[in-house]
């Protein structure tokens, strides 16, 4: 099992250019999350999905997008980036069910805005 | 809304124990995580509390009480590679959603 992973790893953008981060799982989970993390600010929630052909948003939603066409990939994508959205990116997914509550994380994909 | 609160940095010496603390106020959460983040790195799960009372899991501990909004780690017999980001979280809400502090970062010396 490769567990979660994403790609690319690293992107530098030009203020304006589209981009679009792949988070594939395979570990048949129903749930998957994108989160973005900065200097003093913790991890947080951009969007998530319960379920394939679902989405919803998280706590800092805008200037982004997702689509979860398939149960395991969860797409998201900048449609004009700005140096706001400079960011390590890492996606998680979990299981269905009240047992279980961990969430596995990606490798993160470094993005830089310019 | 949820607010979490975390020290920023703490350093402690090798062998020895540390207590890495976390408030919050909320309006309701199922349970709450703790996770290790080395730089550059993922998040890896610690430890999760439901319950009020310690968890223990090798030379980690997680304590919760609800009542007092409090939750604390400790970490025993300190290794430098224990040196890292730690992350509490609560999880509550539909799409079993976490909401990050901003971590503390332990830094361990000799």
């Amino acid at each position: 099992n490769a567990g979660v992973t994403q790609t690319p790893k690293f992107r530098v953008l030009k203020t304006g250019q589209s981009m679009t981060l792949l988070c594939a799982q395979d570990m048949n989970h129903e749930y998957m999350y994108w989160y973005r993390q900065d200097p003093g600010m913790g991890l947080r929630l951009i969007h998530y999905s319960v379920g394939e052909g679902t989405t919803a948003k998280g706590e800092v939603p805008d200037g982004y997008n997702v689509s979860r066409l398939k149960k395991q990939n969860f797409l998201l994508g900048l449609e004009s980036a700005a140096p706001s959205q400079t960011s390590v990116y890492f996606c998680a997914s979990k299981k269905e069910g009240q047992s279980s509550y961990e969430q596995y994380f990606g490798p993160g994909t470094r993005l830089t805005v310019t | 809304g949820q607010n979490i609160d975390q020290p920023t940095e703490m350093t402690a010496t090798e062998g020895a124990i540390v207590q890495i603390n976390c408030t919050y106020q909320t309006s309701g959460f199922n349970g709450l995580f703790w996770y290790q983040q080395h730089a550059g790195e993922a998040p890896t799960f610690l430890s999760y509390n439901v319950l009020d009372g310690l968890e223990e899991k090798g030379r980690f501990s997680s304590f919760l009480s609800r009542s007092k909004g409090y939750s604390y780690l400790l970490l025993k017999e300190l290794q430098m590679k224990d040196s890292a980001s730690y992350l509490c979280a609560l999880f509550a809400g539909g799409g079993n959603k976490l909401t990050f502090g901003t971590g503390t970062q332990l830094k361990v010396e000799l």
